[in-house]
């Protein structure tokens, strides 16, 4: 399995405030990054992809992606308390070869 | 329609028994995954199907053997199991292929096995 880490967590953050979650990956020729997120014992669903160094801002979220530092985040704003769940960060090598980092805890507190 | 459908939802097995999932989907995807996730880890990946070929095998044990037989469907055979292989197993499907931007991954809601 190729190296993708996830800061820790689990993260709390009250309803309202930024949500920061970071992603690092080992393998530099990682092509493609996504965001998923998973509520308890349900399946992982897509928030993000992004594919350039830069920003890309899809509603309260935005995933930027920092190639040179094989660095990838995820911002959430306005945290509301539906924000809660477990988000993942994804890696591609090749097309197919999808990796999941370890998941970051997320719980946003009323 | 980002549907994919995998059967049964649950399903419990002994060490001998033969069982079998399923996955189904019709995005018109080239691409079909397995993944395996325990509790509080994150999914691994099993096994990739590209364009209906066994494109992808992460070191899986052969009491696991996944078939194509179709480019919308994908089974997992399941023989002589042990209680830790006990998880969620979750169908993905993408694109394939360029551009990148289309090869985005979706995912059933898995099928939860566990092994006696």
């Amino acid at each position: 399995q190729k190296e993708v880490e996830q800061n820790s967590g689990p993260l709390s953050v009250p309803e309202g405030a930024i949500a920061s979650l970071n992603c690092t990956y080992s393998d530099r020729v990682s092509q493609s990054f996504f965001w998923y997120r998973q509520y308890s014992g349900k399946s992982p669903e897509l928030i993000m992809s992004i594919y350039s160094n830069g920003d890309k801002e899809d509603g309260r979220f935005t995933a930027q992606l920092n190639k040179a530092s094989q660095y990838v985040s995820l911002l959430i704003r306005d945290s509301q308390p539906s924000d809660s769940a477990t988000y993942l960060c994804a890696v591609t090598i090749t097309g197919n070869q999808f990796y999941f980092g370890t998941g970051t805890s997320l719980t946003v507190i009323p | 329609d980002t549907e994919v459908t995998q059967t049964p939802k649950h399903l419990v097995m002994g060490m001998t028994n033969k069982k079998s999932l399923k996955c189904e989907q019709h995005m018109g995807h080239r691409a079909m995954y397995w993944y395996k996730q325990k509790a509080k880890k994150p999914p691994e990946l099993m096994f990739v199907y590209s364009y209906e070929k066994l494109s992808i095998n992460e070191s899986v044990p052969s009491r696991f053997s996944p078939e194509c037989p179709n480019s919308s469907l994908l089974n997992l055979h399941l023989h002589a199991l042990q209680p830790e292989d006990s998880a969620l197993y979750l169908c993905a499907s993408s694109q394939d292929g360029r551009p990148l931007a289309k090869n985005i991954q979706y995912f059933g809601a898995g099928t939860r096995l566990s092994v006696l």
